[in-house]
């Protein structure tokens, strides 16, 4: 069974501009996590998408988007990119439940320069 | 508020050596409880985790984990470390009622051969 994917693997852009990143589950998984790993603030958790909706959400900025299809295939957004948004961004998925572990894709890695 | 610690930023061990990383958790009365390893460039793997039962958990790679709900831990511990055991490795606790990981810092492994 193929793992969790993550497209595109590096990523460099600008300040100000938008970037939008996507993440393909594990077959039969429907819950998609989004998280932000930096050296200076850790994994820290951005949203979860189930069935299409947003069930949970971390603390950061309204910059920060995502959106579930009805394939479970997850995209995050950013808009007006900051150099503090630098980071590897992990995406998880998992069956359904809180008793589900979650599997992680390889990462997204963000250059704002 | 709702945290995870891990106390050790980095730990050399001798490659034979047993090995064992803290973690304390703070959100639940019965807590559900992970440990990931992180290679470099790469997303996490699920090393072991801990929803009820035995608090002895057997994981992969050799690992294991006992909780300890008197001292609010969840230590890891292998008996003898290999060269490729080199990497960091989180500890991470299921918040949000369920939908997202909290995870703690991080520990750097390093193994001297």
């Amino acid at each position: 069974k193929a793992g969790v994917t993550q497209t595109p693997r590096y990523l460099i852009k600008t300040r100000g501009q938008q970037v939008t990143l996507s993440c393909s589950p594990i077959s039969g998984h429907r819950s998609v996590s989004w998280y932000q790993q930096t050296p200076g603030q850790g994994l820290q958790f951005l949203f979860e998408y189930f069935s299409e909706t947003q069930r949970n959400k971390g603390n950061f900025p309204g910059r920060f988007s995502g959106r579930q299809f009805s394939n479970s295939r997850s995209e995050m957004n950013v808009s007006t990119l900051e150099l503090g948004d630098s980071a590897l961004y992990l995406c998880a998925s998992r069956k359904t439940g809180t008793l589900d572990e979650q599997y992680f894709g390889p990462g997204t890695r963000l250059t704002v320069t | 508020a709702q945290s995870v610690t891990q106390p050790d930023i980095h730990i050399t061990v001798s490659e034979g050596a047993s090995l064992e990383l803290r973690c304390n958790y703070s959100y639940g009365a019965t807590p559900y409880l992970f440990w990931y390893v992180q290679s470099p460039g790469q997303g996490l793997q699920l090393l072991l985790k801990y929803f009820s039962g035995d608090t002895l958990v057997q994981g992969i790679k050799g690992f294991e984990a006992e909780f300890k709900r008197s001292q609010s831990s969840f230590n890891l511990r292998k008996p003898s470390v290999h060269w490729s055991d080199a990497a960091e490795y989180f500890c991470g606790e299921v918040t949000g009622g369920g939908n997202k990981l909290t995870f703690g810092t991080g520990t750097q492994l390093k193994v001297e051969l």
